[in-house]
């Protein structure tokens, strides 16, 4: 299993460009999150999905767009970068267990910087 | 609404030395809680999680953490520390009452072990 995959590690981006962030897993896992981690505040929830074709907000979902078309993949956009969105991205995937997730895997990461 | 108060951002200590990474939280409703580390350019892993029952639990590396309702606290232990555990250190919480778990994590600790 190669667990949660995400790609690219690194990318810089220009104001206005837009870009997706992808991560797949291969453990067949309903829950999909994506996180921005940045120092001094740890990660914040952006969007996360409950299954395919289900996406909900988390709370920092301004600037990003998700969707969910199969188990596997849940894609990050953006839309139009800014630098606030200078950032490392995390998206992790969890399991149901009577109806909830204890514990989510993290892929490894990528590290977004918007000039 | 949830928040999670990590009041240490760096821990140094030596090697084979005691060391509590401490951990308070702010919650409307009832939490589940959670200990993650992130070892350099690596996603984040589960160290160990407070559901119900005992109030202390054990983790993974011979980390423990013990709940205190009373004072709103689930500080991280490890009686002797080694080199390896140099990493940065998450409190999160989760509440109850979703279906899933929302994650809120403080803003972490970064333990440095130094020989």
């Amino acid at each position: 299993n190669a667990g949660v995959t995400q790609t690219p590690k690194f990318q810089v981006l220009k104001t206005g460009q837009s870009m997706t962030l992808q991560c797949a897993q291969d453990m067949n896992h309903e829950y999909m999150s994506w996180y921005r981690q940045d120092p001094g505040m740890g990660l914040r929830l952006i969007h996360y999905s409950v299954g395919a074709g289900i996406t909900d907000q988390g709370e920092v979902p301004n600037g990003y767009n998700v969707s969910r078309s199969t188990t596997e993949d849940f894609p990050l956009r953006l839309l139009s970068a800014a630098p606030s969105q200078t950032s490392v991205y995390f998206c992790a995937s969890s399991y149901s267990s009577s109806g909830r997730s204890w514990e989510q895997f993290f892929g490894p990461g990528t590290r977004l910087t918007v000039l | 609404a949830q928040s999670v108060t990590q009041l240490d951002s760096q821990v140094p200590v030596f090697e084979e030395a005691p060391v509590e990474l401490r951990c308070n939280y702010s919650s409307s409703v009832s939490v589940y809680l959670f200990w993650y580390v992130q070892y350099p350019n690596q996603g984040l892993q589960l160290l160990l999680k407070y559901l119900s029952g005992s109030t202390l639990v054990k983790g993974i590396n011979g980390f423990e953490a013990e709940f205190n309702k009373s004072q709103t606290s689930f500080h991280l232990r490890k009686p002797s520390v080694h080199i390896s555990d140099t990493a940065e250190y998450f409190c999160a919480v989760s509440p109850k009452l979703y279906n899933f778990n929302k994650f809120y994590f403080g803003s972490g600790t970064k333990l440095n072990v130094k020989p």
